[in-house]
């Protein structure tokens, strides 16, 4: 099956500085990358939706200017949580899924974000 | 938008019975029904989906059946086993692709 990285895995960072995650599908093009956000004992929550060379489309209530999404190349997107504090701190998993919106969505392995 | 409801939130079994979680949507213009597992701290996996075009999929000891006119559809484990302890998860998608995930069953399968 296609198989979607992330990097890092762990980050732990100080308040107030910014953490990049990186989403990589690596065995075929993503037109589409999704970011979620999932807080402990919670379900998959929707940030935002990248489709490759445009600007990414933000969920009601997440702030596009603390949640950078650049979506730079069909195999390539990243997620940049500005001035973290720590009710940032979550698990953030990206999908990248390939040509139409009912096909398949592959999962990242999720970056765990703990700000101090 | 689409408007998920999952239950039962838990769910206890013994070794071998038969698991079922119900997931119902509002959306009708969704056309695609995943269901996923996660264990702690990992990826969503998917394990089985269905497409509008059909009312039941199996997999062996995973099957899911859609009802798009009653707007639902559900999860059947058979013969369940300890390792199919995790949180289960509906995500259909909305008419935009969008997967909108259920809130969770947690399933506890006991030897």
């Amino acid at each position: 099956g296609a198989v979607v990285s992330q990097h890092p895995s762990r980050v732990i960072c100080k308040s107030g500085t910014s953490v990049k995650i990186e989403c990589r599908s690596l065995d075929f093009q993503a037109t589409t990358m999704f970011w979620y956000r999932q807080f402990p004992k919670q379900s998959l929550m929707l940030m935002a939706t990248s489709n490759e060379g445009s600007k990414a489309t933000y969920e009601q209530g997440v702030e596009k200017d603390k949640f950078l999404i650049n979506h730079a190349s069909l195999t390539l997107s990243t997620l940049t949580v500005t001035s973290a504090h720590p009710e940032d701190s979550s698990f953030y998993i990206c999908s990248a899924r390939a040509g139409t919106v009912d096909n398949e969505q592959f999962f990242g392995p999720g970056t765990r974000l703990t700000v101090l | 938008g689409e408007n998920v409801e999952q239950h039962p939130s838990t769910l206890s079994v013994q070794e071998g019975d038969s698991a079922v979680i119900k997931c119902t949507y509002s959306d009708s213009a969704s056309n695609y029904f995943p269901w996923y597992k996660q264990e702690l701290g990992k990826r969503p996996q998917l394990i089985i989906d269905i497409r509008s075009n059909v009312g039941e999929k199996k997999d062996q000891r995973i099957a899911v059946t859609l009802n798009k006119t009653a707007k639902h559809f559900s999860l059947h484990i058979t013969e369940t086993q300890p390792e199919d302890s995790a949180v289960y998860f509906c995500a259909p998608t909305d008419s935009w692709g969008k997967l909108q995930f259920g809130a969770g069953t947690q399933v506890v399968v006991t030897p």
